[in-house]
């Protein structure tokens, strides 16, 4: 079965400090996965793919294929990056997305 | 450019009432996806369309969910005999190729709210 798990609901870190927010999945066979965004009022967008390995906004998330992971990371968190953050996996050649629960984001400062 | 579009924003249905959720996607946009997004969760899949082709509609929760793409454009999702737990929100998102290489993209709608009372 496909899954993605997101075990945090909510992660509040100060303006500055490093965040990391977690995802895990199962899928038998090579997923393809995607870190998915939502600012408020927004509509739901793409952050990043593991396919790119491309840092966008400071953010990086790296594919443990050992551990079915890929969390997202960002060394200095903004305020600006305040919103709820989805993690999402795709079929090799599949078309649909599997997303988890979502973790909001929250930058005090 | 004009991103995806949907109407109504929002919808409030009497339970047992029969809704229709219309999603514009991006001009040129092959693939169509419905999600539905329940409060708290992550989106779902409900059903994907290859312009007028229904791919795969696993995700439909009931025969009373039906989905349409006629012309391979504009798609209608229809929800007969609303009932409570069909409450959610409901996310159309276009993508612009059948997955031919790696990296495809999801482009979403603002989604509509449905509330059933």
């Amino acid at each position: 079965a496909q899954r993605v798990t997101q075990p945090e609901k909510l992660l509040s870190v100060f303006k500055g400090a490093p965040v990391e927010l977690k995802c895990n999945y199962s899928y038998s066979g090579s997923p393809e996965l995607f870190w998915y965004v939502q600012y408020s009022r927004q509509r739901l967008q793409l952050l990043l793919r593991h396919i790119s390995r491309e840092s966008i906004k400071g953010f990086t998330a790296d594919l443990n294929k050992g551990e079915t992971s890929f969390h997202l990371k960002k060394p200095f968190a903004q305020e600006e990056d305040s919103a709820m953050y989805y993690c999402a996996l795709s079929g090799q050649y599949g078309n649909k997305l599997v997303f988890g629960a979502g973790t909001i984001l929250r930058v005090k400062s | 450019g004009a991103g995806v579009s949907q109407s109504p924003r929002y919808k409030v249905a009497k339970r047992g009432q029969d809704v229709a959720l219309r999603c514009d996607p991006i001009s040129g946009h092959v693939s169509l996806f419905w999600y539905q997004q329940a409060l708290g969760q992550g989106p779902e899949f409900l059903t994907y369309f290859q312009n007028e082709a229904q791919l795969d509609k696993s995700g439909l929760p009931s025969d009373r969910f039906f989905a349409e793409r006629p012309e391979g454009s504009v798609s209608t999702l229809k929800i007969q005999r609303t009932q409570q737990e069909d409450s959610a929100v409901y996310l159309c998102a276009s993508s612009l190729v059948i997955r031919a290489t790696s990296g495809y993209e999801q482009y979403f709608g603002p989604g509509t709210r449905l509330t059933v009372t």
